[in-house]
This record gives C-alpha cells, structure tokens and sequence, in this order.
C-alpha cells in the first residue's frame, strides 16, 4: 500500500464550479501538508502548505487537513480554464525534508 | 521561471548507454532533491543532497548516482540505461525544511527518452 493515496482522475468540471481534491495518507508522523499545481510539460509549482490539521484559505482555493482521518483536501472556488492542470498532493513528517507525493490528480474546466 | 535551472530539457539515448543530467539550485538553496515522475509511479524521491553531502537516500537504483558540488550545482548520472528508465527527471531547492513548513521550488525538468 502506498504511503499517500490520491484518485488519478481525470476530473472534468464546468467554468465556475467548485472543485474538490483528495488524498488520503497512512502514515500519521505526517505533519506538513502541501498541495502542488503541474501544468502540462513544467514542473510542479507549489499552491498550498499547511501546518498539521485545520483550514488555510489563499484567494479561490482552500486547503483543508484532517489528521483524525488521515485525510487531506483542496477546493477550489470558481474554477477557470487556467486552473486545468494535474494537482499533487504532498506531505512530510516533522523534522525531515523529504517530501512524499500522490501520484496526482488531472483536472480540466471547460469553458 | 522558478530559480531552478536544469539541462538539458530533453534527451534521447540508446540503452546501454550513460547521461548526465545537470541542476542549478536557487540561489540561497542548500538542499538539492531529484525525483523521477513516470505516468504509473508519480513522482518518486531519489535521492537528496544538502550543502555537498548526502542528507537522504530513496527508490534510487545502484546504476543512478548524484553529487552536489562546491557551488551547489548537482549532477545525477545514470548509466546502462534501460527502456524503463524512459521519464521525466525533476531536481528541487529548498532551504532545509526542518527549519520551517514551506516546500520546494522545482525546475522545468528533464525529459529522458531510452529508445
């Protein structure tokens, strides 16, 4: 079983909806939580991070972290056609730098 | 453009054969990180250097091997490529994450194609 489980997709939603992402994770030493953003041929840009469990919101996304469920989240508020891209999760106990990564989730918005 | 400079951004190679992929990191990242993101595995750790030396090792086959150098620059060299080894190789900077919660910066990446 894989350390950090995220559903591959794709997800295909209409311009203006809300989008929400998901990984769940085995490993309850995890307490830094990040979501990455990857277009299409370029490397992963980082969206989100937040600190053990509770919400973070920046702008039309919302991160959301419940360590109880060993579960994690990213909404994303009137979604655009520039949002389409594949969106990582990632995630890293305390005191270490290696990050553990979902193998991503693809997602389009159609006009 | 996200600090991080890597080289080539494609590659083609026959197998067998030997490639060195080269990463910049940003300026005032100690810590490189290489990964390899093929469609079936996502992105997997490999290995990670920090000021020079060794800080963590991953999934990194005995045929793959890295160095950081004195200027911070990083080489990953992998040797009797196989048609499996075909993927997309990223290097990251960070400063040393211990010290706060904020992830890496990637570069563009490198795409190796074995034929």
């Amino acid at each position: 079983q894989k350390e950090v489980e995220q559903d591959p997709g794709p997800l295909s939603v209409p311009e203006g909806a809300i989008v929400s992402l998901n990984c769940t994770y085995s490993n309850s030493a995890f307490q830094y939580f990040m979501w990455y953003r990857q277009y299409s041929r370029k490397g992963p840009e980082l969206l989100m991070y937040t600190y053990s469990s509770g919400n973070k919101e920046d702008g039309r996304f919302t991160a959301q972290v419940d360590k109880s469920s060993k579960y994690i989240s990213l909404f994303i508020r009137d979604s655009q056609p520039s949002d389409s891209a594949t969106y990582l999760c990632a995630m890293r106990r305390y005191n270490t730098d290696k990050l553990i990564f979902g193998t991503g989730t693809r997602l389009q918005v159609f006009p | 453009d996200s600090g991080v400079t890597q080289t080539p951004k494609h590659l083609i190679t026959a197998t067998g054969q030997r490639v060195t992929l080269r990463c910049s990191p940003r300026s005032g990242d100690l810590s490189v990180y290489w990964y390899q993101q093929s469609l079936d595995q996502g992105l997997q750790f490999l290995i990670q250097y920090y000021n020079g030396e060794e800080r963590a090792k991953g999934n990194i086959l005995e045929r793959f091997s890295a160095q950081q150098f004195p200027d911070l620059h990083s080489e990953l060299n992998l040797s009797s490529l196989e048609l499996g080894d075909s993927a997309l190789y990223f290097c990251a900077s960070s400063v040393t994450l211990a010290r706060g919660n904020y992830g890496y910066t990637f570069g563009s990446g490198t795409r190796l194609t074995v034929v």
